[in-house]
Parts: structure tokens; C-alpha cells; sequence
């Protein structure tokens, strides 16, 4: 099984500053990765995939890069709809998915 | 519109039975894998396993593996979670999601899913 960490487990950021999310992966998945976005409530909410594409309808702020067992997902400058838990998702080990244990991206 | 709309919220007591669904529309429902991901109160989120309804090929988490099964009903575009025996731990929201395309040998990214089915076991 693919581990897939996430780091931090909580980051405290202020609004209009910018955010950078961190996600490893136990061996490389090379660009099968996409992050999911999910706020208090609600079902997971796709925000990139392919390691680096923005989903439909998803702002520019969001931006998401690496590949292998490096992934980063930043955002450029938070909104307040932007504080909520964030997931990264390996596919490339199908059907064996592994999501991350989540950051939670809280206001500072 | 690609919708996936699951079953009500339950509560049941340890030990009983349960079977919860997910009807997907929108799309050729026996040509698209679908999965089940649990998240148990405050939690991450955990794959389950996933179904292609075309022929009812099922594979599982080894984590979920002779725990949950999985079903489909390709007749009604619904794909079913069930539990034989509900333990208090089973309790979670239970996601369906659809893969957002498939090749023949593997499948990508959610997307997209269910509004969640809320399972609560509680003597």
C-alpha cells in the first residue's frame, strides 16, 4: 500500500497571505495526484488533479505542483471560503487508493 | 449533469443488518466505476473498495476486505454498501464517488460524489 503523508497536520494562516500545503507519498506515484477540498459538512469538493490541473470552476489561487513522491498545493491568497481541511489522493496504484490524513488550513 | 445521490441518515444498533445507496445519473451507469470511501467522526478519509456495474467486478481496500460488501443494481443505476453485522465503529459518513474516467487498466480521480450517508450504530 502507498503511504501518503500530509504536512502540516494544521496551519495557521492569515487572510490574503499565501498557503503551502505538503504531500509525500511512501513511493513515487508519478502525476496521479489530486487534492480534494472539504469544509464542515460537505462531501469532498476536487481541486486539482494530474498533480498540477485545476478541476472546472476552480480560481487561479489554487495551484498544485510536483511529481513522484513531492506534492505541493499552494494558494496564492486566502479567502476566507479557503479555511476548511485539505486532502491529497494517490490513483496511481489502482484500485488500491490512498487519500493523506488531511491539513487543516485554519485562520490565523 | 454527472449526480451521484445517496440514501438517508441511519441509526441502528450492534449487530443489526444495513444496506445503504448511492443512484448515479447523468451518465451510462453500468460504463463508470464507482467507490465507497468511509470518514468515521473528525477523521480522515478512507478508500473502501469500488464496483463496475457492467459486470459487477468488485475490488476492495484490504482494510474493508470480508468487512463491508459491495453490490450494484445496474437496472436502477445504484450501487449499494452493505454490513451484515454493525459494530459502534462503523459509525461514519459513508461517501459514494465515480472515478472521473477509466482506461483499461486503471481508474483516476473522484469525481464526482455523493452528498454522504451519515451511519450511526449505538446500542
Amino acid at each position: 500500500e502507498i503511504v501518503m503523508t500530509q504536512s502540516p497536520a494544521t496551519l495557521s494562516v492569515s487572510p490574503g497571505e499565501r498557503a503551502t500545503l505538503s504531500c509525500r507519498a511512501s513511493q513515487s506515484v508519478s502525476s496521479n495526484l489530486a487534492w480534494y477540498q472539504q469544509k464542515p459538512g460537505q462531501a469532498p469538493r476536487l481541486l486539482i488533479y494530474g498533480a498540477s490541473t485545476r478541476a472546472t470552476g476552480i480560481p487561479a489561487r489554487f495551484s498544485g505542483s510536483g511529481s513522484g513522491t513531492e506534492f505541493t498545493l499552494t494558494i496564492s491568497s486566502l479567502q476566507s471560503e479557503d479555511f476548511a481541511v485539505y486532502y491529497c489522493q494517490q490513483y496511481n496504484n489502482w484500485p488500491l487508493y490512498t487519500f493523506g490524513q488531511g491539513t487543516k488550513l485554519e485562520i490565523k | 449533469e454527472v449526480q451521484l445521490v445517496q440514501s438517508g441518515a441511519e441509526v441502528k444498533k450492534p449487530g443489526e443488518s444495513l444496506k445503504i445507496s448511492c443512484k448515479g445519473s447523468g451518465y451510462s451507469f453500468t460504463s463508470y466505476w464507482i467507490g465507497w470511501v468511509r470518514q468515521m467522526p473528525g477523521k480522515g478519509l478512507e478508500w473502501m473498495g469500488i464496483i463496475y456495474p457492467g459486470d459487477s467486478d468488485t475490488r476492495y481496500s484490504p482494510s474493508f476486505q470480508g468487512q463491508v460488501t459491495i453490490s450494484a443494481d445496474k437496472s436502477i443505476s445504484t450501487a449499494y454498501l452493505q454490513w451484515s453485522s454493525l459494530k459502534a465503529s462503523d459509525t461514519a459518513m459513508y461517501y459514494c464517488a465515480r472515478p472521473r474516467y477509466c482506461s483499461s487498466t486503471s481508474c483516476s480521480w473522484f469525481d464526482p460524489w455523493g452528498q454522504g450517508t451519515l451511519v450511526t450504530v449505538s446500542s
